[in-house]
């Protein structure tokens, strides 16, 4: 059964630690998104991939979030150094883009981060 | 900028009337439109797609949603609300896959 798979799943930390999440995202899909969910602000895309390179990272903070894709099958999502503001649920979903389209996304179950 | 907006935030219906969830499109042109959803401390699941083909597009757990050009919008219904239909519904811009702010969806029995 083919699914995301995000790590880790829960994350407690204190502020000025670096925080680095990984996803592995479904064999055969060129392209992955990060998400970040909160209650104030809802699922903010943060960044995107096709074909591991970076299309979209308007919605990141470049000063502490950075996203790579080092091989097709993982994306990390780093956080250098963390602030409680940070604290949010993660997603990253992947699927398959073909001549344009975007199918449908899958997500992970999330990583769930708590900054104190 | 192209996006979606969702008309309303929280929605509460009784089981078995129909739903409505609002969601409107700003595009030039016809984009690529999605409704997922999310229940409570799980991930989120696609319900349906829209990419041209037909303007009604049927989903799961009973879900469609009509796509209007003249209106730009996109709107999500059921015929008849079920308990475990209580959830968090997201309209998405497909083209850079960026979500609505969310209808809350609440069923009272």
């Amino acid at each position: 059964d083919a699914r995301v798979t995000q790590t880790p799943r829960h994350k407690v930390t204190e502020m000025g630690q670096e925080v680095t999440m990984r996803c592995q995202p479904i064999l055969g899909h060129n392209t992955v998104f990060w998400y970040r969910q909160t209650m104030m602000q809802g699922l903010e895309l943060l960044a995107y991939f096709r074909n591991r390179a970076p299309l979209d990272d308007s919605g990141m903070p470049k000063d502490r979030f950075s996203a790579e894709m080092p091989d097709a099958t993982l994306a990390t999502l780093k956080i250098q150094p963390s602030e409680p503001r940070d604290s949010a649920v993660y997603f990253c979903a992947s699927g398959l883009t073909v001549t344009g389209d975007t199918g449908e996304l899958f997500f992970g179950e999330g990583s769930r981060l708590t900054v104190l | 900028a192209q996006s979606v907006t969702q008309l309303d935030s929280h929605v509460s219906v009784s089981e078995g009337t129909p739903v409505l969830l609002r969601c409107n499109y700003s595009s030039s042109y016809s984009p690529s439109l999605f409704w997922y959803v999310q229940h409570p401390n799980k991930g989120l699941q696609l319900l349906l797609k829209y990419t041209s083909a037909a303007t009604l597009v049927k989903g799961i757990n009973g879900f469609e949603a009509e796509f209007k050009k003249s209106e730009t919008s996109f709107h999500l219904t059921k015929p008849s609300a079920h308990m475990s239909d209580a959830a968090e519904y997201f309209c998405v811009w497909g083209n850079d896959m960026r979500f609505g702010a969310g209808t809350r969806l609440t069923v009272k029995p």
